[in-house]
């Protein structure tokens, strides 16, 4: 059983759907990283959360520490979005800092 | 700012050869961490270096290896390259930890033939 894991796997929606990404993760975590991943392999750090929820734009991500649950929340959404989400956890395995640990995406396709 | 430049971004080399990666975090930033990603095993973290000194290892045999320099460049290696390091090899940089947000470069993409 992976630490993260994220679902669904894949999200196929209609252009202005409100969209919702789940990540869980078994251990406790410092922070929580959301990503975004477009064909060709560019990354860009959409957020990072330790508590709470936070807000850019369309997106919204928030985060339960007590349930180890995050949620990506994308809405009014548009073909643009379509990418790859990816979550990432940043835990504490006794080294000097923490290192992260990626769930296995969610693929979205957002049509017109 | 310039972002987070990798280089070379293409590589091809055969089974048996190592190879040099290098990445040049933004400036400023003193935290590079290495991460390997492959369809079947998704992303996954490598090392980070902060103040040229590796602050944390991933579950990675000891044939992939890294440093940093003085000016925050990293550079990564791995020797006796197997089939199954063939991958998209990404560095990321932040200012201090992984706790802050990660900036990525492009990652260079390595085949083994």
């Amino acid at each position: 059983k992976n630490e993260v894991e994220q679902s669904p796997q894949n999200l196929t929606a209609q252009e202005g759907e409100f969209i919702t990404i789940n990540c869980s993760y078994s251990v406790g975590i410092s922070a929580l990283h959301w990503l975004q991943q477009h064909p060709g392999g560019g990354i860009v750090s959409l957020f990072m959360l330790s508590s709470g929820k936070k807000k850019h734009g369309r997106l919204i991500a928030t985060i339960n520490i007590q349930e180890k649950h995050s949620s990506l929340h994308i809405t009014a959404s548009h073909p643009r979005d379509s990418a790859v989400y990816i979550c990432a956890a940043a835990m504490n395995y006794g080294g000097a800092t923490n290192k992260l640990i990626f769930g296995t995406g969610t693929l979205l396709a957002v049509q017109p | 700012k310039a972002g987070v430049t990798q280089t070379p971004r293409y590589l091809i080399k055969t089974r048996g050869q190592q190879v040099t990666l290098s990445c040049s975090p933004i400036s400023g930033h003193r935290s590079v961490s290495w991460y390997q990603q492959t369809p079947g095993q998704g992303l996954q973290f490598l090392f980070e270096y902060f103040s040229e000194t590796q602050r944390n290892k991933g579950n990675f045999p000891g044939r992939f290896s890294g440093r940093q320099f003085s000016n925050s460049r990293s550079e990564m290696n791995v020797s006796t390259l197997e089939l199954g390091d063939s991958a998209l090899y990404l560095c990321a940089s932040s200012r201090e930890l992984v706790l802050e947000t990660q900036y990525f470069g492009p990652g260079t993409r390595l085949l083994v033939l």
